[in-house]
């Protein structure tokens, strides 16, 4: 079975410009995370997302950033304009909702480098 | 709130050795609890879970038992090799509440 899928693997690019990243969770669950991780915070939830729905985008850290999930395959994080701050690995995370006790299955996560 | 609260690492041991990694929740209620563990450029992968006290869940030669008296959730291997060699987290989550909470993470490194 495929797994959770994120795009790119890496990105580098300068300060200002726009970043889009891109996950396609396991197919038949609907709940998604988005996680963002560095050596000084650790592992942060974002925003998650149920039925394609945001319900909780507590820890999306500021206007720059925005979450999207069109439909039950695909979500995306932007940022515009990105800051050298936002470097980190960006995880996307899925899971089934309604079978109890069901655990999160990560991405390879992606490296973004904002010079 | 709920939280976890891991053994501060980096971790060293030799191959054979025993590995022990300490993790205790705070959390209102009875949570189920996790370790994931991270490889070298991968994301989090789960290990192993238990969901109510007295559980243990176990896998590749990992244990961990749910302790309710004393809220802990360690994590041991009787014998480690070099691909035990990544960053472990401890987390909680509840039936009702899909978000997990997550440990600091271990990292350990095993040497042949």
């Amino acid at each position: 079975d495929a797994g959770v899928i994120q795009s790119p693997r890496h990105e580098v690019t300068e300060m200002g410009q726009e970043v889009t990243l891109r996950c396609k969770p396991i197919s038949g669950h609907n709940s998604l995370f988005w996680y963002r991780q560095t050596m000084m915070r650790g592992l942060e939830l974002l925003i998650y997302f149920n039925n394609n729905v945001p319900i909780d985008d507590s820890g999306m850290p500021e206007d720059r950033f925005s979450a999207k999930m069109p439909n039950a395959s695909f979500s995306t994080l932007k940022i515009q304009p990105s800051e050298p701050r936002d470097s980190a690995v960006y995880f996307c995370a899925s899971s089934l909702q309604g079978a109890r006790n069901q655990p999160q299955h990560f991405g390879d996560g992606t490296r973004l480098s904002i010079l | 709130g709920n939280s976890v609260t891991q053994m501060e690492g980096p971790v060293t041991l030799s191959e054979e050795a025993f590995l022990t990694i300490n993790c205790t929740y705070t959390a209102t209620g009875y949570p189920s609890l996790f370790w994931y563990v991270q490889y070298p450029g991968e994301g989090l992968q789960l290990l192993l879970k238990a969901t109510k006290a007295d559980d243990k869940g176990s896998n590749k030669g990992f244990e961990a038992t749910y302790r309710k008296e004393t809220t802990s959730f360690h994590l041991e291997k009787g014998s480690v090799q070099v691909s035990d060699s990544a960053v472990y987290f401890c987390a909680l989550s509840f039936s009702n509440d899909y978000k997990l909470s997550f440990g600091a993470g271990t990292t350990v490194t095993v040497r042949a």
